[in-house]
């Protein structure tokens, strides 16, 4: 079956404690992004990837880091959350640049305390 | 930079009638594709409906139809014979087709969709 996984599903940390939300496709596809989503802000793009080792910043890249050592995985990085990066994600994936359609992952829910 | 604007942050339709949610954007592109994607309380994000900007005829799927005005910048949902089921939250979205640049989808700030039974 054809889907972006992400994991942890939910995920409670403290301050400062670093941590990793990890994202999978199984579609061979080029492109990946990270998307944050706060009430009444809707969606709003972090970091993609448009291949292996190339990653450029989204709208709110700020305390986020990613990475692309391969195709079918693309990880956030938070090396010192804070509160204010509680919320839920999103990695998607599309088939190549300009693409269509992208596929959701089912969306990790993040409480930093 | 793109712009979506959802102006309804909250609708409600009894079951079985029809409902329009609405949708303004602003670009200088001429080539883009705009979305409606669906997010039950499950979180999952179902793309609805998609239009693409060369295409003048509007998009349908089932019950869901779009009006797409492309000279005005707008491009609403239309829910026929609404469902329980259809009681979600719900983004209207752009991205370009121009391939550059981050590519991402720019979302709205959403409409949250109340079925009454």
């Amino acid at each position: 079956e054809a889907q972006v996984t992400q994991n942890p599903r939910y995920l409670i940390t403290v301050t400062g404690k670093k941590l990793t939300v990890t994202c999978s496709q199984n579609m061979n596809h080029e492109y990946m992004s990270w998307y944050r989503q706060d009430p009444g802000l809707g969606l709003r793009q972090i970091y993609y990837s448009m291949n292996v080792e190339v990653t450029d910043k989204g709208d709110v890249p700020e305390g986020y880091k990613v990475s692309r050592k391969e195709k079918r995985n693309f990880p956030l990085i938070l090396e010192s959350p804070s509160p204010n990066q509680t919320s839920l994600y999103f990695c998607a994936s599309s088939p190549h640049l300009g693409a269509t359609e992208a596929f959701f992952g089912q969306g990790t829910r993040l409480t930093v305390v | 930079a793109q712009t979506v604007t959802q102006s309804q942050p909250e609708m409600s339709v009894q079951e079985a009638e029809t409902v329009t949610l609405s949708c303004t954007y602003d670009t200088s592109e001429s080539d883009y594709y705009l979305f409606w994607y669906k997010q039950p309380p499950s979180r999952q994000m179902i793309l609805v409906i998609r239009q693409e900007a060369y295409k003048q005829q509007n998009a349908t799927e089932n019950r869901f139809s779009v009006n797409f005005q492309k000279a005005a910048k707008s491009f609403s949902l239309k829910i026929s014979d609404s469902q329980l089921g259809d009681a979600a939250m719900y983004f209207c979205a752009y991205r370009s087709a121009m391939g550059g640049g981050a590519d991402g989808l720019t979302f709205g700030k959403g409409t949250h969709l109340i079925i009454q039974p």
